[in-house]
């Protein structure tokens, strides 16, 4: 059982180098989402995705971008880093239905530094 | 706006002690409340509460939600330095889950 997978754990960008943070998950969720956690702060949501093809800005969208073109991905791009983004990044998924809420499984973290 | 207000920040408690945890919301289309663990990694899920007055209990936590008053709280008894972690309280409303800054809990041996 992988839940929710994210790669990679640690990295150091340069002012200006851009990446991809990765995100699968294998639970047939259709709800994905990113959070950046800031030392001694809750989640910021960054985007969301409600199904394939359907990308949504969070809370915190400026210098990121997304894109669903499966059920299972979630890419998260960093066109331009900025020593702002250093953070820890979670992504997760869920899958609501109309009775009730759900949980959030959460990948287990990119802890990224921009330097 | 939507948003969840957790308190305290932080506590500082010795082991036996009982703490209770705040978490207070107002948020538009509310479908659930979560609890959830995180010690330096992934938050891990804790208890999700959708009705009134029920209570939910898991060995020495326990949680409960009043949707009137727009508040849940989790209570922890018998701590144990096990329980040092930040728990986080996040609200599902709409497509989104909102969270919380957290309460940072330290228990002293």
């Amino acid at each position: 059982n992988a839940g929710v997978t994210q790669t990679p754990k640690f990295r150091i960008l340069k002012i200006g180098q851009s990446m991809t943070l990765q995100c699968t998950q294998d639970m047939n969720h259709n709800y994905m989402y990113w959070y950046r956690q800031d030392p001694g702060m809750g989640l910021k949501l960054i985007y969301y995705s409600v199904g394939a093809g359907i990308t949504d800005k969070g809370e915190v969208p400026n210098g990121y971008n997304v894109s669903r073109s499966t059920t299972e991905d979630f890419p998260l791009r960093l066109e331009l880093a900025a020593p702002s983004q250093t953070s820890v990044y979670f992504c997760a998924s869920s899958s609501p239905h109309d009775r009730g809420g759900t949980e959030a499984f959460f990948g287990q973290g990119t802890r990224l530094t921009v330097v | 706006e939507d948003k969840v207000v957790q308190s305290p920040l932080s506590l500082v408690v010795h082991e036996g002690d009982t703490v209770t945890l705040n978490c207070s919301y107002e948020v538009t289309n509310f479908r659930s409340l979560l609890w959830y663990k995180q010690e330096k990694k992934a938050p891990t899920f804790l208890f999700m509460l959708t009705s009134s007055g029920i209570e939910k209990k898991s060995g020495r936590l326990s949680s409960i939600l009043d949707k009137k008053e727009l508040f849940s709280i989790l209570n922890i008894t018998a701590t144990q330095t096990g329980d040092s972690a930040v728990y986080l309280c996040a609200v599902e409303a709409g497509n989104q889950f909102y969270f919380g800054t957290g309460t940072s809990l330290t228990v002293i041996p």
